[in-house]
């Protein structure tokens, strides 16, 4: 699975768009770029995946570059119920039930919503 | 709510004793993921089960050990407890392709072990 680097942490206002960035120059062609966010010390939440096509969703819209070597998800009116860890993870999209499905959570940005 | 239940939601014990976690996963899924997350190694991959099978291993210690049962609930074993396994551990569970949501991890809410 590629490598993902993501700033450390952000703020954001409440009521603007958070636009969370991360860089996967190694993705290969065949690889999803997944985001999970973690609230606080709650089980990780699925956000939102894609390939190569943007990507929109209830919660998030994912943008990713032509070369694909980096996105962006975008929180198009973040709240503070939005202050969490997120994780932008790269892997390839694999069946249930082959052993191979195991997400690689790295550090995370800790994105806080400003009031 | 993810669907995914965990008991006990805390865990305090002493070191060398020996905890089991539980984890029912949703409705009708049949693989579970275990994953720990301490704060100095982040969320880590522990181990996995498909219908009553292991599937993958990950960091998991020898002192470790999980089973996944007929009803597809699974159990963490943990045993000779360290002051470094306080940690939380995680159930997942995860659904056949449906709708492009496959491989989609649904969390549950964590068991936060303490060994003192």
């Amino acid at each position: 699975d590629a490598k993902t680097t993501q700033p450390p942490s952000m703020d954001c206002a409440e009521g603007r768009a958070a636009n969370l960035p991360c860089n996967h120059s190694t993705i290969s062609g065949n690889e999803y770029v997944y985001w999970y966010r973690q609230i606080h010390s709650q089980g990780p939440q699925y956000i939102i995946h894609g390939l190569k096509n943007n990507e929109t969703n209830e919660m998030a819209s994912l943008i990713i570059t032509e070369d694909r070597k980096s996105s962006t998800l975008i929180l198009p009116h973040a709240t503070l119920r939005d202050t969490a860890v997120y994780y932008c993870i790269v892997r390839l999209s694999r069946a249930v039930g082959f052993g191979n499905e195991k997400l690689t959570f790295g550090t995370g940005t800790r994105l806080t919503i400003i009031p | 709510d993810s669907g995914v239940t965990q008991t006990p939601k805390h865990l305090i014990t002493a070191t060398g004793q020996r905890v089991t976690l539980r984890c029912s996963p949703r409705s009708g899924d049949l693989s579970v993921y275990w994953y720990q997350q301490s704060l100095d190694q982040g969320l880590q991959f522990l181990i996995q089960y498909y219908n009553g099978e292991e599937r993958a291993k990950g960091n998991i210690l020898e002192r470790f050990s999980a089973q996944q049962f007929p009803d597809l609930h699974s159990e963490l074993n943990l045993s000779s407890l360290e002051l470094g396994d306080s940690a939380l551990y995680f159930c997942a569970s995860s659904a056949e392709f449906t709708s492009g949501r496959y491989n989609e991890q649904f969390f549950g809410p964590g068991t936060r072990l303490t060994v003192l």
